[in-house]
């Protein structure tokens, strides 16, 4: 069976600061894709960033980047030089070939000026 | 540009009161899905639509059903709301699902109370 665990229900960062959420999954196919969303306070589902397990980089844009641990079957998302505007939920999603994403229940960002 | 819609964004109702929130998409996408996110409980898939008259069951379909007559549509609809589905819903769609790449892009969410 497919899942998604994100171990942190909320998280606290200085202003500035980098910032790691976890997200670590199961699945037994060896082709899947890895995505982050970042929810605001306002509700809508912001596509942040991909991952293909076959990908030999890490993906980045901008100040998102994935720590892509295969062996480990972990997708952290690092956020750089965090800004206020970062503060939202933010959820961790996998997607096998032929099934639908799985989504994990989401780790609350807050950042502290 | 590129989006999905989705109509109402809020919505106050009474149980057992019929009711249909619309979704359209302009990315030419196969594929399309509906959640709805409850605190605790993150995204549940509902329904979901691989192309044009054909929709699976998600996880949580009791309660709800969907149709899939033209490709950019996908309705859901509540035929007798009860307050367990008051909730924030939202529709999704992508390319396709066949591929482990293909990301999902979402509308802005309806806000659902069922009285």
């Amino acid at each position: 069976a497919q899942k998604i665990t994100q171990t942190q229900p909320g998280m606290f960062v200085q202003e500035k600061e980098a910032v790691t959420l976890d997200c670590t999954y199961d699945t037994s196919d060896p082709s899947y894709g890895l995505f982050w969303y970042k929810q605001p306070s306002s509700g809508e589902m912001i596509f942040l960033i991909y991952q293909g397990s076959y990908d030999q980089q890490n993906a980045t844009e901008g100040r998102y980047s994935l720590n892509f641990q295969k062996a480990r079957k972990s997708a952290n998302l690092v956020i750089s030089a965090s800004q206020l505007g970062d503060s939202a939920m933010y959820f961790c999603a996998m997607k096998p070939r032929n099934t639908p994403l799985v989504f994990g229940k989401g780790t609350r960002l807050s950042v502290i000026a | 540009e590129a989006q999905v819609t989705q109509n109402p964004r809020y919505l106050i109702t009474v149980t057992g009161k019929k009711l249909t929130v619309t979704c359209s998409q302009n990315m030419n996408h196969e594929y399309m899905s509906w959640y709805r996110q409850d605190p605790g409980l993150g995204l549940r898939q509902i329904y979901y639509s691989m192309n044009v008259e054909v929709t699976d069951k998600g996880d949580v379909p009791e309660g709800y059903k969907v149709s899939r007559k033209e490709k950019r549509n996908f309705p859901l609809i509540l035929e007798s709301p009860s307050p367990n589905q008051t909730s924030l819903y939202f529709c999704a769609s992508s390319l396709q699902t066949t591929f482990s790449t293909d990301t999902q892009y979402f509308g802005p969410g309806t806000r659902l109370t069922v009285l």
